[in-house]
């Protein structure tokens, strides 16, 4: 079984409608991060979380609002979805930095991904 | 402002030939530099990350040169391989705590390897 799972694989929605998007994971790690990636910019951080209790905006929260439900769960919504939101979205998990030393335990490993189109 | 430029953003290879990908910064705070590999449909994997210790680190027919003072750190594939396909990606981010933006990772737009036999 995969260790970062997303679901939905893909969603086709309209304009304005409310969009979750849900990741679980099964590696144990505290840290989690939804990013999206666009044709031509890579990878960008929405929002990230370093435990339950803690979530932070990344470099484009806008429009955008997380869930952390649990250490394993975090999940991404799009209030009023608009068609500029039409992207690939993944999820990603890492270690807690200070518990370990050396550069592996920095490691994101990221989900599968989510193809959301919004007409 | 793009804080970690990547380039090219496409290239093509012969089988057996060298592909290079480039990488360039500007945070003086990014203390670790890894090289995530994308193959289509599925997500990022780590490949070889590097710290600024170090000017180079080798994997298999994977090599990070890390050039400090320039700010600029590069991916070479030995051999490349039809396998080798992918969009790879650069990465930067400080792992040392130094305040909001800690531990994030700060990556580059992409560059698409096609090797062709």
């Amino acid at each position: 079984d995969a260790d970062v799972t997303q679901t939905p694989r893909n969603r086709i929605t309209k304009t304005g409608k409310r969009i979750m998007l849900e990741c679980s994971q099964t590696k144990g790690h505290d840290r989690m991060y939804w990013y999206r990636q666009d044709p031509g910019l890579g990878l960008r951080l929405i929002y990230y979380s370093f435990d339950v209790k803690d979530i932070n905006k990344g470099e484009i929260s806008d429009g955008y609002s997380v869930s952390r439900q649990a250490q394993a769960k975090f999940s991404l919504s799009l209030e009023s979805a608009i068609p500029n939101q039409t992207a690939l979205y993944f999820c990603a998990t890492s270690d807690t930095y200070w518990q370990r030393e050396g550069e592996s335990t920095d490691t994101q490993y990221f989900g599968p991904g989510t193809r959301l189109t919004v007409l | 402002q793009q804080q970690v430029k990547q380039s090219p953003q496409s290239l093509i290879v012969q089988k057996g030939g060298i592909s290079i990908i480039n990488c360039a910064y500007e945070n003086t705070a990014f203390d670790y530099f890894p090289w995530y590999q994308q193959f289509p449909g599925k997500g990022p994997a780590l490949l070889i990350a590097i710290r600024p210790d170090v000017s180079e680190k080798k994997e298999g027919r994977f090599t990070i040169s890390f050039n400090k003072s320039a700010k600029q750190f590069s991916l070479h594939i030995m051999d490349s391989q039809p396998g080798d396909s992918a969009t790879y990606f650069c990465a930067a981010s400080p792992l040392t705590y130094s305040g909001a933006g800690s531990y994030q990772l700060t990556f580059g737009k992409g560059t698409k390897l096609s090797v062709i036999p």
